[in-house]
Parts: structure tokens; C-alpha cells; sequence
């Protein structure tokens, strides 16, 4: 099974900065890579898949890069809504595991 | 546009089991394998398994062979999972989510039900 670490499980930032979530694989999983966003008590929503690709509707402040092993999801101006849980998640294989979640507070 | 309607949360003991559904609008049910993903109270995703609404052709995670069922009635575009012998630790919100690419078990969740929370006590 590929193994899903992300990097910090939490993380403080200000309205305006700029914030980078890492994630990484413990084999390559070449592109197949997804983001998704989730706030409390709802769930989860597609932000990024295939590493880079914006799914339809999402603002154009986030943006995904990385391939092989090691992935980064970019907020580049964090608004008031962007404060949330953010998971990665590997399709290149079953089972499909999610990282376990980066918390985006508020500083 | 797409909907995906959980039907409502449960309430079961210990042993007992639960069949959550899952009701598909706005897009051709039978053309996206609908996979299931669990959420224990304050912890992460967890992939369950998924079917093929075409075939009823089914694949689940290793952890919940044995325990879990899933089916689909294509004449309502409605899809299913039945969990048995539920414990304690079963207790969670259950999504379904469709799969992103038409056809093909590709294991990217674009459409989400608005989950359905299923409460194991005695």
C-alpha cells in the first residue's frame, strides 16, 4: 500500500500569505495525485487533481505542483474561507489513502 | 447539476448492521463508479471501497472484506453500503463520492453526498 504523509499538520498564517502544504508518497505515484478542502461539518471538496489540474469553479489562489513522490498544494493570497482541513490523496493505486490532513488556522 | 443525497443518520448497537444510501441526480448514474469513504469524529478520510453502477461489479478495502456490501438500484440511481457486525470504532460519517473519470475506477472524488453519520452504542 502507498503511504501518504503530509507536512505540518497544522499551520497558522494571516489573511494575505502565502501557504504551502507538502505531501509525499512512499513510492512514486507519478502524477495521480489529488487536494481536497474541508471545512467542519461539511464534506470534502476537489480542489486539485492529477497534481495540477484546478477543478472547475475553484478560484485560481490555489494551485498544485509536484510529481513522483513529492507534492505541494500553493495558496497564494489565503482569504477568510480558505481556513480549513486540507488532505492529499494518491490515485495511482488501491486503496486509495488520503494523507492525514493539514489544519489551516488563523494567526 | 449533480447531487449526490445521503439518507439519514442512524443510531445502532453494537453487532448490529446499517444500509446507507446514496441518490444520484443531474448525471448518468450508471456511467461513474461511486466509491465510500468514512470520517471517525476528528480524524481523516478513510477509502472504503467502491462499485461500478454499470455492472455492479464491486472492490473493497482490505479492512472491510467480510463486513461490507455494496449494491445499487439503477432503476432509482441509487447506491448503497451495507456495513455488518458494526463496533464501536464503526461509529463515523460515511460519504459516498463519485468518481472523477467516466468509465474507469480512476480514485479521484468530484461529487460528494453530504454524508450521513452513523452512531455505534450500546
Amino acid at each position: 500500500d502507498i503511504q501518504m504523509t503530509q507536512s505540518p499538520s497544522s499551520l497558522s498564517a494571516s489573511v494575505g500569505d502565502r501557504v504551502t502544504i507538502t505531501c509525499r508518497a512512499s513510492q512514486s505515484i507519478s502524477s495521480y495525485l489529488n487536494w481536497y478542502q474541508q471545512k467542519p461539518g461539511k464534506a470534502p471538496k476537489l480542489l486539485i487533481y492529477a497534481a495540477s489540474s484546478l477543478q472547475s469553479g475553484v478560484p485560481s489562489r490555489f494551485s498544485g505542483s509536484g510529481s513522483g513522490t513529492d507534492f505541494t498544494l500553493t495558496i497564494s493570497s489565503l482569504q477568510p474561507e480558505d481556513f480549513a482541513t486540507y488532505y492529499c490523496q494518491q490515485s495511482y493505486s488501491t486503496p486509495p489513502y488520503f494523507g492525514q490532513g493539514t489544519k489551516l488556522e488563523i494567526k | 447539476q449533480v447531487q449526490l443525497v445521503q439518507s439519514g443518520a442512524e443510531v445502532k448497537k453494537p453487532g448490529a448492521s446499517v444500509k446507507v444510501s446514496c441518490k444520484a441526480s443531474g448525471y448518468t448514474f450508471t456511467g461513474y463508479y461511486m466509491h465510500w469513504v468514512r470520517q471517525a469524529p476528528g480524524q481523516g478520510l478513510e477509502w472504503m471501497g467502491w462499485i461500478n453502477p454499470n455492472s455492479g461489479g464491486t472492490n473493497y478495502a482490505q479492512k472491510f472484506q467480510g463486513r461490507v456490501t455494496m449494491t445499487r438500484d439503477t432503476s432509482i440511481s441509487t447506491a448503497y453500503m451495507e456495513l455488518s457486525r458494526l463496533r464501536s470504532d464503526d461509529t463515523a460519517v460515511y460519504y459516498c463520492a463519485r468518481d472523477i473519470t467516466p468509465g474507469i475506477a480512476a480514485a479521484g472524488f468530484d461529487y460528494w453526498g453530504q454524508g450521513t453519520l452513523v452512531t455505534v452504542s450500546s
